[in-house]
Order: structure tokens, then sequence, then C-alpha cells
């Protein structure tokens, strides 16, 4: 079974400066999604940024991008130019590829924080 | 387009009591996701449908849990009796179809068991 970790409990950032989220993931698939998620205090589940294990290439939307290290099997969110509205909780979550569904296996999460 | 409708918001009840939660997905998404979030954990899949029928419910407790999707669309998750370990969020998603990665969430329900 895959399993997820997310080593920060908690986050904080000054707004307008980067922050990074650190994520590792246990699997011996080689196909498989990666994902990051935000959790604000209304609890939806937002997707922030996927990532396809078969790229190479770092997965980036506009202020968010991950690093993506396959072999340590690494997974990181940075958050650059930092805004209030990003203070939520945040997710990593693996999909694989090899069963018949989409289940999700999420990590506990870190929170961030943003100062002003 | 409209979201993933939840509802109640919040319930508190009782050890041993029912409770039911009620699920209303994105217009034309055909698979959806029951999910429980214990507070300080993410969140853990319970059961996933496509269309009416059961995809996936291998970490539902069947004892006291079950859920249904009547005609393919909205979905109800019940817990009878209720367990003090039940305290939790239960979030609902959906997505076009299983194989789309795609997934949106509905804002929960969050449970009080006392």
């Amino acid at each position: 079974a895959q399993t997820v970790t997310q080593s920060q409990p908690e986050m904080s950032v000054q707004e307008a400066e980067t922050v990074t989220l650190s994520c590792t993931y246990d699997t011996s698939e080689s196909d498989y999604y990666l994902f990051w998620y935000k959790q604000p205090p209304s609890r939806q589940m937002i997707l922030v940024i996927r990532q396809e294990a078969y790229k190479q290439q770092n997965a980036t939307e506009n202020r968010f991008s991950v690093n993506f290290q396959k072999a340590a099997k690494s997974f990181s969110l940075k958050i650059s130019d930092s805004q209030l509205g990003d203070a939520a909780m945040y997710f990593c979550a693996y999909r694989s590829l090899n069963n018949a569904g989409n289940m999700l296996t999420f990590g506990g999460g870190t929170r961030l924080m943003v100062k002003p | 387009e409209a979201g993933v409708a939840q509802s109640p918001r919040y319930k508190i009840i009782e050890k041993r009591q029912s409770v039911a939660f009620w699920c209303n997905p994105i217009s034309g998404h055909a698979t959806l996701y029951w999910y429980q979030q214990i507070l300080g954990q993410g969140p853990k899949l319970l059961i996933q449908f496509q269309n009416n029928g059961v995809v996936d419910d291998s970490q539902l407790p069947k004892d006291r849990f079950s859920a249904e999707r009547l005609k393919g669309v909205d979905s109800t998750l019940k817990i009878q009796p209720a367990k003090l370990e039940d305290s939790a969020v239960y979030l609902c998603a959906s997505s076009r179809d299983f194989v789309n990665e795609k997934l949106f969430f509905g804002s929960g329900t969050q449970l009080s068991v006392l």
C-alpha cells in the first residue's frame, strides 16, 4: 500500500515571500499521479497542482510549482509571492494508476500561515 | 457550473444514534466519492460509486456505515449506530468518470458524536 508523509505540521511565511512545503511518498509503482490540494476553513478541497510521474518536467501553475524527485520519492510544493489568501491546510496526495478507481491517498497535511 | 452540494453542514448527535449525510454531485459527473477526514488527518476514502454501482468500498466499516446512490445522481451516507470515533468531517467529491483524475469536493459535513 502507498503512504504519503508530510513532515511539517505547520509552516509560516511572510507575505510576498516564498515558502516550500515538503512531501514524501512510498510506492513500488512506476506510473502514478501526485497532487497538492488546498483546504481553507470552508473545508472544500481545492486542487492546486498535479504531476504525472512519467513527466520529468516539474508542473507549474502561476505562483505554484513543484519539485518532483522520482528517485527520492519526493514531491515538494513551492509557493512564490505568498498572499494572505494562501493561508490554509495543504495536503499532498497520491493516485495509483493500477487500481480500478480513482482513490487518492492523502498525507496528514501542513498548515500554512501567512503573516502580513 | 454549480459545485458539489452537501448537507447538513454540521451535525451533533449522541453515541448509538443514527445520522445521514446527503450529497449532490456536479451535473453529469458519473463518479462520486465519500471521504472521512478525522481532525488533524488527511481525508480517507470510504466508498466510490460509478453511476449507481460501487467501485470500491474496501475501507467502509460495513457493520455501521452504509451508502447508496439511487438513480446514479445524489447519494446518502448513513451511520448506524454512531461511535465516538466517527467524529469527523465527511467530504463528498465527484469526477466526470473514474479515469478522470480531477476531483471536485464539497464543503463537507462536520459530525460530532458526544
